[in-house]
């Protein structure tokens, strides 16, 4: 499959804990990216990272990317309730998603 | 234009009725995506369009389905024969090159078919 396949499919954590969501896909890919979707709607680019990147940070997110052994994370640190949403990863081959995890931030 | 436009935000239609659902992306963007999202679920691939031309439209579902693109800009996303399992989000999505790039969605068209 060409897709990125997220897991876990939900985590609900406390406002101020980390999150950590990750991905998996099988095939060879130039990059991986990470969206965020509100409310059911558009999604929104959070971050990029290039199969000879290994780590990329932007802000409070965090994503590492392992090739071999086809998998990605995504580190929300110090997570608030406006990051309640649900987080895809996507690979360049083909820009399928996956269903996601769904992410609860508690206040 | 500032970002991609789709339209019409929200659509009721009749079972058995055709539709157009229409996406402007960003201006200058080669590379438009369709995408179809039921409740609650993950986002299902439709087609990809380089310029005017699709690459790979593996993932229309059926031949109800259809897409095109005039001028490397609009693109419309047309269904037939409406079927109740058509009701989704349908969203599109632009980047200013090729698959390697990242996207820029709109904010969707909500379809009902009743």
């Amino acid at each position: 499959s060409q897709q990125g396949e997220e897991d876990p499919q939900a985590l609900s954590i406390q406002e101020g804990e980390n999150a950590t969501m990750n991905c998996s896909y099988k095939t060879s890919i130039n990059n991986l990216q990470w969206y965020r979707q509100n409310s059911g709607r558009g999604l929104v680019h959070l971050i990029l990272i290039r199969s000879n990147e290994r780590e990329k940070h932007s802000g409070r997110l965090r994503v590492t990317l392992d090739t071999s052994k086809k998998s990605s994370s995504l580190l929300i640190t110090a997570s608030r309730a406006a990051d309640t949403a649900s987080y895809f990863c996507a690979t360049s081959r083909g820009m399928r998603f996956g269903a996601g995890t769904r992410l609860t931030v508690k206040p | 234009g500032a970002g991609v436009s789709q339209s019409p935000s929200n659509k009721v239609t009749e079972k058995g009725k055709d539709v157009e659902l229409r996406c402007d992306p960003i201006s200058g963007h080669t590379a438009l995506y369709w995408y179809r999202q039921s409740l609650g679920q993950g986002l299902e691939f439709l087609i990809y369009f380089q310029g005017n031309s699709a690459p790979d439209k593996s993932g229309l579902p059926s031949d109800r389905f259809s897409a095109e693109r005039t001028g490397g800009s609009v693109s419309t996303l047309t269904i037939q024969r409406t079927q109740q399992e058509d009701s989704a989000v349908y969203l599109c999505a632009s980047s200013s090159q090729g698959m390697d790039e990242k996207l820029f969605f709109g904010s969707g068209t909500q379809l009902s078919v009743l």
